[in-house]
């Protein structure tokens, strides 16, 4: 059974700073997708990674899958408290075709 | 281009009743994918169709069954519902492109009394 773990659980800074959340697992994934859930909706695709090392950026977001695909980071600079809510990293296996594995997620929340 | 549409938003259900529930996915995406959520298992996949075939299928009761028209959209049913079938509900549809990730519904929020 291939598990995701993130970490942390919960975070809860101040506009204007930096955050890491981690996403690990002993399995390989073949992709790895981060997605943003606010309450009472679905999660909302932010970005899909495929290359182990493969590093990529939208805005203030960067995100990195591992050298050997079992690990991913989601860095966010400047929060803005448009940012907060649950983040969620998923894996696509490469033995499981199209169902994802999904973390348990990060709460993260921005005060201003 | 209009999302994924489920329905109904929300639904309370007596204990032992049934239930079914609906997607529409994306124009043009084939396959579609039921995930349940709950505070304290996070997002956990149910089952995914494509072209009208369950592709896939985690790993829950026979009590859920789901299915595909030959118009992409989807429905998911659950029998003989239990206390702890509560949850959101949420549908993902894909064109199965390698890469190209799912864009989900908003869901929809089961309550079982």
């Amino acid at each position: 059974t291939q598990l995701l773990e993130q970490s942390p659980q919960f975070l809860s800074i101040q506009e204007g700073e930096n955050l890491t959340v981690y996403c690990n697992s002993s399995s390989v994934f073949s992709s790895l997708q981060w997605y943003r859930q606010e309450p009472g909706e679905g999660p909302v695709l932010l970005v899909t990674v495929v290359t182990g090392g493969e590093v990529k950026k939208l805005k203030r977001l960067t995100f990195q899958f591992g050298d050997a695909r079992k690990d991913s980071s989601l860095h966010i600079t400047a929060a803005q408290p448009g940012d907060t809510g649950l983040y969620l990293c998923a894996g696509g296996g490469e033995t499981s075709g199209s169902r994802l594995t999904f973390g348990e997620g990060t709460q993260l929340t921005v005060n201003p | 281009k209009a999302g994924v549409t489920q329905t109904p938003r929300y639904l309370i259900k007596t204990r032992g009743q049934q239930v079914t529930l609906s997607c529409s996915p994306i124009s043009g995406h084939r396959s579609v994918s039921w995930y349940q959520q709950t505070p304290g298992q996070g997002l956990q996949f149910l089952f995914e169709y494509f072209s009208e075939t369950q592709r896939n299928k985690g790993n829950f009761p026979g009590r859920f069954s789901g299915r595909q028209f030959s118009n992409s959209r989807s429905e998911m049913n659950v029998s003989t519902l239990e206390l702890g079938d509560s949850a959101l509900y949420l549908c993902a549809s894909s064109s199965a492109a390698p890469g190209s990730g799912y864009t989900f519904g908003s869901g929809t929020r089961l309550t079982v009394v």
